[in-house]
């Protein structure tokens, strides 16, 4: 079935510092999603791409949707504290009714 | 607007016991579904809905059921706790046109024992 794999699993880093994150599947997917779950909350919507290639941008993060169209990248500038979270990737079930299928996620941890 | 809304937050079961989760959402939402979270894990889709009236299995159905009478609410059944099912479980719901965007409710962190 299809997976998405997300690395790092978890990343230390100092406020201010940039970040890179990706996701990648041996499978095709023809839309990208990247929400973001703060501690005790459910995930909330980030970013999403639709097209191979398309570069998107939402204040610091920016995403992009692989040319393969079998992974993508989240990058997040000048990180400050209340980016702590876990970011999880998303792609839509192929021949399902607009189901999800979610990475494991990744999770930031911000020293200030 | 309140969202999507669970209750309880917090719950702690015995073996063999019964519980329904509830979840409710103001959106006027056709799309519900309700998912499971394990510690490192990512989200795994239990149940369901389209609408009311129609509900289909997810990813991992074994021991839950759902029920859909009204648009508004959607409640995950367990009928039998097992150690297996301690979870943080989430309600999400989301409109017809758009199946990127869904929304979720805040978690209910189960425990069983």
């Amino acid at each position: 079935g299809q997976q998405l794999n997300q690395s790092p699993q978890s990343m230390f880093i100092q406020e201010g510092e940039d970040v890179s994150m990706n996701c990648t599947s041996s499978s095709i997917f023809n839309t990208w999603l990247w929400y973001k779950q703060d501690p005790g909350e459910g995930p909330v919507l980030l970013i999403a791409l639709y097209k191979a290639g398309e570069l998107t941008s939402n204040g610091r993060l920016t995403a992009q949707f692989g040319i393969t169209r079998k992974d993508s990248f989240l990058n997040i500038s000048a990180s400050i504290p209340s980016d702590v979270g876990i970011y999880f990737c998303a792609g839509l079930v192929r021949g399902s009714q607009g189901n999800l299928i979610f990475g494991k996620g990744t999770k930031l941890s911000v020293k200030p | 607007n309140a969202g999507v809304t669970q209750t309880p937050k917090f719950r702690i079961l015995k073996i063999g016991q019964s519980m329904t989760l509830q979840c409710a959402q103001d959106m006027n939402h056709n799309y519900m579904y309700w998912y499971r979270q394990d510690p490192g894990m990512g989200l795994k889709l239990i149940y369901y809905s389209v609408g009311a009236g129609i509900t289909d299995k997810g990813e991992v159905p074994n021991g839950y059921n759902v029920s859909r009478s009204t648009t508004e609410d959607f409640p995950l059944r367990l009928e039998l706790a097992a150690p297996s099912q301690t979870s943080v479980y989430f309600c999400a719901s989301r409109t017809l046109s758009n199946p990127y965007e869904q929304y979720f409710g805040p978690g209910t962190r189960l425990t069983v024992t």
